[in-house]
């Protein structure tokens, strides 16, 4: 397996457009978490789902911030409008049911102008 | 308060010394506890669990103290590889045992 593969690996947006971030998790693992780490706060965990069931989202700093999980191997992270404070590296991480490790990706890194 | 609180450093060892890092947490239901490893600009990586009779591999040893809710990371015989922050993990426990929360991890430097 290749791993988490996470889309694009650096985005640089203006201030106002709508940025989309891609996650492809390890086939077979049933959860998917989002984070964005930032040198301010660290990594914090935005939302993650369970079986493609978003099980919790209050780390979703507002209402700009969306993500969906259509199917098993496919998440993204959507951010409308972005401002410069949303720059940050978004890392996707992928669990299997029963087991200790997430699996990150290579995180994507935003700056918003 | 944070749900994982660990000392931001930077520790700077020299090579071959012992570091030891400390990490709390404040859900006493947090049942499952780790150290993972992140590399200047890559994603983290599990460097090992932490089991409640304590747990080590090689030269890295980890330690669970419940009653007082902190771990602990010991590193014997520091190697420039090393040179890396480490990131305290635990999950969120009871109905949310799913959750994985890190801390803002300890930057770690060793110096020849």
């Amino acid at each position: 397996d290749a791993g988490v593969i996470q889309s694009p690996r650096h985005e640089v947006t203006e201030m106002g457009q709508e940025v989309t971030l891609r996650c492809k998790p390890i086939s077979g693992h049933d959860y998917l978490f989002w984070y964005r780490q930032t040198m301010m706060r660290g990594l914090e965990l935005l939302i993650y789902f369970n079986n493609n069931v978003p099980i919790d989202d209050s780390g979703m700093p507002e209402d700009r911030f969306s993500a969906k999980m259509p199917n098993a191997s496919f998440s993204t992270l959507k951010i409308q409008p972005s401002e410069p404070r949303d720059s940050a590296v978004y890392f996707c991480a992928s669990r299997e049911r029963g087991t200790a490790e997430a699996f990150f990706g290579q995180g994507t890194r935003l700056t918003v102008v | 308060r944070k749900e994982v609180e660990q000392d931001p450093g930077p520790f700077n060892v020299p090579e071959g010394a012992t570091v030891a890092f400390n990490c709390t947490y404040s859900n006493s239901a947090s049942q499952s506890f780790f150290w993972y490893r992140q590399d200047c600009r890559k994603e983290p990586k599990l460097l090992m669990s932490v089991y409640s009779s304590g747990n080590e591999d090689g030269r890295f040893t980890a330690q669970l103290n419940r009653a007082s809710q902190y771990i602990s990371l010991l590193i014997r015989d520091s190697k420039l590889s090393d040179s890396a922050t480490y990131l305290c993990v635990v999950n969120g426990g009871d109905s949310s045992a799913s959750k994985i929360i890190f801390g803002s991890g300890t930057r770690l430097s060793i110096r020849p």
